[in-house]
């Protein structure tokens, strides 16, 4: 059974540019949550997505976005860059519609580096 | 404001030795509390979750326990091998609408031979 998969691994930009992130979860999982890892905050959730629609939003600007596809793969973008993005972005997928409050574990992807200089 | 803080920040010990990891939160209404192990390089992986009922399980070398009345929970683990070195986060879920995930920063721990 694969796993939950994040491309690109590992990608470096400048201020100002944008990025893409993707997504996909381990398959019948409908759920893909998107969260920020840096070593000074930890984890930050930033947004959830159920059958194409968000769910639930963290406290992050408007520069950070999402969607999901009907497959349930799911994109994140970051719009004019700024150094504090630099991060390690990680997706996790869960199983059904109760939502991440419930008991369901989460599966997480291997994450994506962003470097931002 | 729900918080979850993990102590100590950082731990190092030899192989062989069993630790305890802590976790105290203030998250309310509580729905269940999870630990996960995240290796450098990746995304973490559960090791368990435990509703209000529950105050031990196990997985293989690794026991949580949870004392909903105090609100702490602890991470022990026995007889420590050096693929244990990794970073240990807790997170509590509150009930409730919305999204209810609630991060500890994490225990780096390291296992030296």
């Amino acid at each position: 059974k694969a796993g939950v998969t994040q491309t690109p691994r590992y990608l470096i930009k400048t201020r100002g540019q944008q990025v893409t992130l993707s997504c996909s979860p381990i398959s019948g999982h409908r759920s893909v949550s998107w969260y920020q890892q840096t070593p000074g905050q930890g984890l930050q959730f930033l947004f959830e997505y159920f059958s194409e629609t968000q769910r639930n939003k963290g406290n992050f600007p408007g520069r950070f976005s999402g969607r999901q596809f009907s497959n349930s793969r799911s994109e994140m973008n970051v719009s004019t860059l700024e150094l504090g993005d630099s991060a390690l972005y990680l997706c996790a997928s869960s199983i059904d519609g109760t939502g991440v409050s419930g008991a369901n574990v989460l599966t997480f992807g291997a994450g994506s580096r962003l470097t931002v200089l | 404001k729900n918080q979850v803080e993990q102590s100590p920040q950082s731990l190092i010990i030899l192989e062989g030795k069993n630790c305890t990891l802590q976790c105290n939160y203030t998250v309310s209404p509580f729905s269940n509390l999870r630990w996960y192990k995240q290796d450098t390089g990746r995304g973490p992986v559960s090791l368990t979750i435990m509703t209000f009922s529950e105050n031990t399980k196990s997985n293989g070398r690794y026991t949580a326990t949870l004392d909903a009345d105090t609100k702490q929970s602890s991470l022990h683990i026995t007889a420590s091998q050096l693929s244990d070195s990794a970073s240990y986060i807790c997170v509590v879920s509150a009930k409730g609408s919305g999204y209810a995930l609630n991060f500890g920063k994490g225990t780096s721990l390291l296992v030296t031979p």
